[in-house]
């Protein structure tokens, strides 16, 4: 079936520093992609999106590029807040089948320090 | 607009009891979702439904049983609460994927805790 994996945190970065979390996933069709942030004490929203290759999303400051050859779908940004500690979870949905479930991966931790 | 709207927020049982978390929303979406989250587990779906009166199981069902007799409402129900179902849980809708965005929006999750 579908799969997501994103790395491990948790991570901790100074502010300014620049935020890489990987993610890959396994699709049997053509998925759409997401990223989603869950702050403390809340439910997730969506960050971003791509819906088919070498489509970029972005919001917020964060960027993440929709890379079929390597099924991978990396969050990026440059110049990381405080305000950005959070949990962040990339997601898929295939959408060649009919809607299908959000598949989740296990979520990374960032924690800015000032 | 209100979005998805879960209640409780929070709640304690004892084993063996039984209760339904509701959710509701308002956007007139085809497809919801119950999902529970676990420490380094990420979020697991739990049963979905594509539009009033379909359910169908996730990845982890047992012990859960959902109904879908309107398209706002979707309550996943507790039928003999145990431990193991301490977890916080998220209720999430969206659109179906003919041409339309898929974007799920989230409640703000109910936090069960069974002792």
């Amino acid at each position: 079936g579908d799969s997501v994996t994103q790395m491990e945190g948790p991570v901790t970065l100074s502010e300014e520093a620049f935020l890489t979390i990987n993610c890959t996933y396994t699709a049997t069709g053509y998925p759409s992609l997401f990223w989603y942030v869950q702050y403390p004490g809340e439910g997730l929203q969506l960050l971003l999106k791509a819906t088919k290759a070498d489509d970029k999303g972005s919001n917020k400051g964060f960027e993440a590029t929709y890379r079929k050859e390597t099924t991978s779908f990396h969050l990026e940004k440059g110049s990381v807040q405080v305000s950005d500690s959070a949990v962040y979870f990339c997601a898929l949905t295939e959408r060649t089948s009919g809607n299908t479930p959000l598949v989740f991966g296990k979520g990374t931790r960032l924690s800015v320090i000032a | 607009n209100a979005g998805v709207t879960q209640t409780p927020k929070f709640q304690v049982l004892k084993t063996g009891q039984s209760m339904t978390l509701q959710c509701a929303q308002d956007m007139n979406h085809e497809y919801m979702s119950w999902y529970r989250q676990d420490p380094g587990m990420g979020l697991r779906l739990i049963h979905y439904s594509v539009g009033a009166g379909i359910t169908d199981q996730g990845e982890v069902p047992n012990g859960y049983n959902v109904s879908r007799s309107t398209t706002e409402d979707f309550p996943l129900r507790l039928l003999s609460a145990a431990p193991s179902q301490t977890s916080v849980y998220f209720c999430a809708s969206s659109y179906s994927s003919r041409g339309r965005d898929t974007e799920a929006f989230f409640g703000q999750g109910t936090r069960l805790t069974v002792v």
